[in-house]
């Protein structure tokens, strides 16, 4: 089953508002990818996460891995319309087979 | 456009019947993986080549599924006797051997009636 939980299921953003989703484990993280699932698309990378604490940032998306690498989040700001979309987090292992162990992901409807 | 092409990209089945699915995955990529994804849910791993080496297989991929990938290249994906459950849209992703990205295909939607 999946081992990431992903919260909240549904996300309902006005444009132009800031919205946060979340990603948690009860177990250690190896490293944790997010993925963008746009309507009748398949899932698009994003960004990789591997420190403890690490922040990165991409336009006005925001990535950051918790301190103690048993959770994640996705902090997008100023939400726009092509921001919707289903975005998952997946944990991925560091050795080379890489397979990616999905969250249910959290799906965002952007009302103009 | 990624790169990776599935086909068909949509197949309906009757119940018993046999299914194969084809994988294209970046040329360059030596590492393929298949995915199922249901309604409401992200991916779930199948199986995991690198070059023609099957080196991993999910607990979800029953004996009736079968994948391959003979000259390392494309991958083919057979499930037997399909199974009402076994609907879902099939995924298959690629890798390079120096990055960490997965880039994935359009999938295969498959429906058993």
């Amino acid at each position: 089953g999946q081992q990431v939980m992903q919260i909240p299921q549904y996300q309902h953003v006005q444009e132009g508002e800031d919205f946060t989703t979340y990603c948690n484990s009860s177990t250690t993280l190896s490293n944790i990818q997010w993925y963008k699932q746009r309507p009748g698309g398949h899932p698009v990378f994003l960004i990789q996460l591997v420190k403890s604490g690490e922040v990165k940032k991409q336009k006005r998306l925001t990535f950051q891995f918790g301190e103690a690498k048993k959770n994640s989040s996705l902090h997008i700001t100023a939400t726009q319309t092509t921001d919707v979309g289903t975005y998952f987090c997946a944990e991925t292992t560091t050795d080379s087979w890489g397979k990616l162990q999905f969250g249910a992901g959290t799906q965002v409807v952007v009302t103009p | 456009d990624t790169g990776v092409s599935q086909n068909p990209r949509h197949k309906i089945t009757k119940r018993g019947q046999n299914v194969t699915f084809r994988c294209d995955p970046i040329s360059e990529h030596n590492r393929l993986y298949w995915y199922r994804q249901t309604l409401g849910q992200g991916p779930e791993f199948l199986t995991y080549f690198q070059n023609e080496a099957q080196l991993e297989k999910s607990r979800l991929l029953s004996d009736r599924f079968s994948a391959e990938r003979p000259k390392g290249s494309f991958s083919t994906l057979e499930i037997q006797r399909t199974e009402q459950g076994d609907s879902a849209m099939y995924l298959c992703a690629s890798r390079g051997a120096l990055s960490y990205e997965q880039y994935f295909g359009p999938g295969t939607r498959l429906t058993v009636t």
